[in-house]
């Protein structure tokens, strides 16, 4: 079965500090992977998607995130990091089973920036 | 750009009662989702729909219902509304149609809509 694990409930990051958003799948297939981010009181946000092609995607607001085959992950990246990008973050793999194209959710990652 | 409408943001409901939830979106896409979110368990799929009046079940269907009489909207239905059914509503949408490369799979959602059953 088609699953995807988010190991931290919570990263705490200084602003202007690099931080990482962990994320790994297990997959048949080749799999399609994507990060949302749902600020306080708001619905989920795309940032970023990999289906195909390089391994480093880059998205919105600065984030990127690396697919790794070897080590089946995809975890969320950014240089330098903003009070503003404190919101819950979830990762998501496609789903084909039942023949139908759905989406599983990792049970998401709290990310709080420190000023 | 995508847009995703729910009716609620917020909703407060007496036990037993029949919950309607209301989405719309504006993007023509077919496919058409509702899951709830909680703390701890992420997103999970409640219901989709894939057309006009198609209808399938997700991972926890049970004391839902769902209808889609077009296209533009999907109703997820409390049939009799029970306090574990307090939780934050989320739908969203996608096309399955040709699309640029940014936009392919991705599911964009609305709002968000919280429930709490007394």
């Amino acid at each position: 079965a088609q699953s995807v694990a988010q190991p931290e409930d919570q990263v705490n990051v200084a602003e202007g500090n690099p931080l990482t958003v962990k994320c790994t799948y297990s997959v048949s297939g080749n799999p399609y992977l994507f990060w949302y981010v749902q600020y306080p009181n708001r619905g989920l946000q795309f940032l970023l998607k990999y289906i195909t092609g390089d391994n480093l995607v880059k998205g919105s607001y600065g984030f990127e995130a690396e697919f790794n085959k070897s080590q089946t992950s995809f975890h969320l990246k950014k240089p330098s990091a903003l009070v503003s990008d404190s919101a819950l973050y979830f990762c998501a793999v496609r789903d084909l089973s039942g023949g139908y194209n759905k989406l599983i959710f990792g049970a998401g990652t709290r990310l709080a920036v420190h000023p | 750009d995508v847009k995703v409408t729910q009716s609620s943001r917020y909703l407060v409901k007496r036990t037993g009662e029949k919950v309607f939830l209301e989405c719309v979106q504006d993007m023509d896409h077919e496919n058409m989702f509702w899951y709830r979110q909680d703390p701890g368990l992420g997103l999970r799929l409640i219901y989709f729909s894939y057309d006009v009046k198609m209808k399938e079940k997700g991972d926890i269907p049970e004391g839902y219902s769902v209808s889609r009489e077009k296209k533009e909207r999907f109703s997820l239905i409390l049939e009799s509304a029970s306090t574990n059914q307090t939780s934050m509503y989320l739908c969203a949408s996608r096309s399955t149609g040709t699309q640029v490369e940014r936009r392919r799979e991705t599911q964009y959602f609305g709002p968000g809509t919280r429930l709490l059953v007394l």
